[in-house]
């Protein structure tokens, strides 16, 4: 079993929709990453959270420490946020990150 | 700022050949990485640099060999390509690795070893 497990793994989507991505993991672990990666292959980091919600712009990340759970929120979603969504961690008192599989969304117009 | 930054974007290797892949940070990071990313699979540590003259394996280190140059540069070896190092390979730094600082990433470079 991978210590990083998100689902769904597909997701499509019409726009507008509330889309929720999520990220269950099995370790202690000192930060959560959110990162999205294009279609032309960059990777950005969204979050880094280790506890409570963040917010930017249309998205929001939740994480609950005790159930070891995060989502990915994506409000009004638009087609520009076809992307895929991975979720990394941070293991307490390792030096690296582990990654989900990733989910590639695509919001249909 | 340029960011993290990766030569070549793109290389076609023959089995036994060798190659370097470069890596060139501007923004004063401690922490260098080096991903690897296949199809169906999640981003994979190969080597990374906590700091300046330190390296240590990462979760697939084999076949590979790297070098910290200095503080910004940060290079990826394979020193006689195989078919199953065909792959897009992410290079990424962060200020302080302990602290769980926010990694940036390079572009990538897609590598097919024939």
């Amino acid at each position: 079993k991978n210590e990083v497990e998100q689902s769904p793994q597909n997701l499509t989507a019409q726009e507008g929709e509330f889309i929720t991505i999520n990220c269950s993991y099995s370790v202690g672990i000192s930060a959560l990453h959110w990162l999205q990666q294009h279609p032309g292959g960059g990777i950005v980091s969204l979050f880094m959270l280790s506890s409570g919600k963040k917010k930017h712009g249309r998205l929001i990340a939740t994480i609950n420490i005790q159930e070891k759970h995060s989502s990915l929120h994506i409000t009004a979603s638009h087609p520009r946020d076809s992307a895929v969504y991975i979720c990394a961690v941070r293991i307490q008192g390792a030096q690296k990150l582990v990654f989900g599989q990733g989910t590639r969304l695509t919001i249909n117009p | 700022n340029a960011g993290v930054t990766q030569t070549p974007k793109f290389q076609v290797l023959k089995t036994g050949q060798s190659m370097t892949l470069q890596c060139a940070q501007d923004m004063n990071h401690n922490s260098m990485y080096w991903y690897r990313q296949d199809p169906g699979m999640g981003l994979r540590l190969i080597y990374y640099s906590a700091s300046e003259g330190t390296t240590d394996k990462g979760e697939v280190p084999n076949g590979y060999n790297v070098s910290r140059l200095n503080k910004r540069e940060f290079s990826l070896r394979l020193e006689s390509a195989a078919p199953s190092q065909t792959s897009v390979y992410f290079c990424a730094s962060t200020f302080n690795r302990l602290l769980g600082y926010e990694q940036y990433f390079g572009p990538g470079t897609r590598l097919t070893v024939t």
